[in-house]
């Protein structure tokens, strides 16, 4: 059984960091890309970050402007979303996602998805 | 960026009604459409995968259908555990784009 399990999230005043990690297991997880999706209250979803399967290839959201940085470490399963300069609109909850074996090659065709951790960004 | 538009943003229907949800594209994204379920509360569900294919588990109560610009999700019989709110999603080209969401209420 695929379970992805997002911690990390909490409360931070504007302009802080927080790192957010996504443990994963089920699958071969070094052969897939890992995303992370984000849901502001009441909004909403939102794609924010991946990185492939190798951790060779990493992609953001314009709307990010370099603050986020995504890694992993395939001896671990485990991906990672450190997020730097954090502003009130960054407030959300924050899945990590994977896609499904059946799905075909297609990183953003997420198939899997964790329960979410909550980032708050307020003084 | 591809564009996602959702109609209606909200319908009420009563249980064992169908419904219909339209999704609509600014640009030709081929069959790449995926839809989710999210409850309140919870993460979201995959269910529909390259416009029609359900996703492991999901009951044929949910069928996806169109391609180029349009597609369409429909919910037969619908049940108390159906009323949440669906997302569209393109993963045709980079960024993959959601629509706004359209959620199913209890009428």
């Amino acid at each position: 059984e695929v379970q992805l399990l997002e911690s990390g999230g909490g409360l931070v005043q504007p302009g802080g960091s927080l790192r957010l990690s996504c443990a994963a297991s089920g699958f071969t997880f070094s052969n897939y890309a890992m995303s992370w999706v984000r849901q502001a209250p009441g909004k909403g979803l939102e794609w924010v970050s991946g990185i492939s399967g190798s951790g060779g290839n990493t992609y953001y959201a314009d709307s990010l402007q370099g603050r986020f940085t995504i890694s992993r470490d395939n001896s671990k399963n485990t991906v990672s979303l450190q997020m730097n300069s954090l502003r009130a609109e960054d407030t959300a909850v924050y899945y990590c996602a994977t896609p499904a074996p059946q799905s075909g090659n297609y990183d953003w065709a997420w198939g899997y998805w964790g329960q979410g951790t909550l980032v708050t960004v307020s003084s | 960026d591809i564009q996602m538009t959702q109609s209606p943003s909200s319908l009420s229907a009563s249980v064992g009604d169908s419904v219909t949800i339209t999704c609509r594209a600014s640009r030709g994204i081929n069959i790449y459409l995926a839809w989710f379920q999210q409850r309140p509360g919870r993460a979201p569900k995959s269910l529909i995968y390259a416009t029609s294919r359900l996703q492991s588990g999901v009951p044929s109560k949910f069928s996806g259908g169109g391609s180029g610009t349009d597609f369409t999700l429909t919910i037969s019989s619908l049940q108390p555990e159906d009323f949440a709110t669906y997302y569209c999603q393109q993963y045709n080209s980079y960024p993959p784009t959601f629509g706004g969401g359209t959620k199913v209420e209890i009428k």
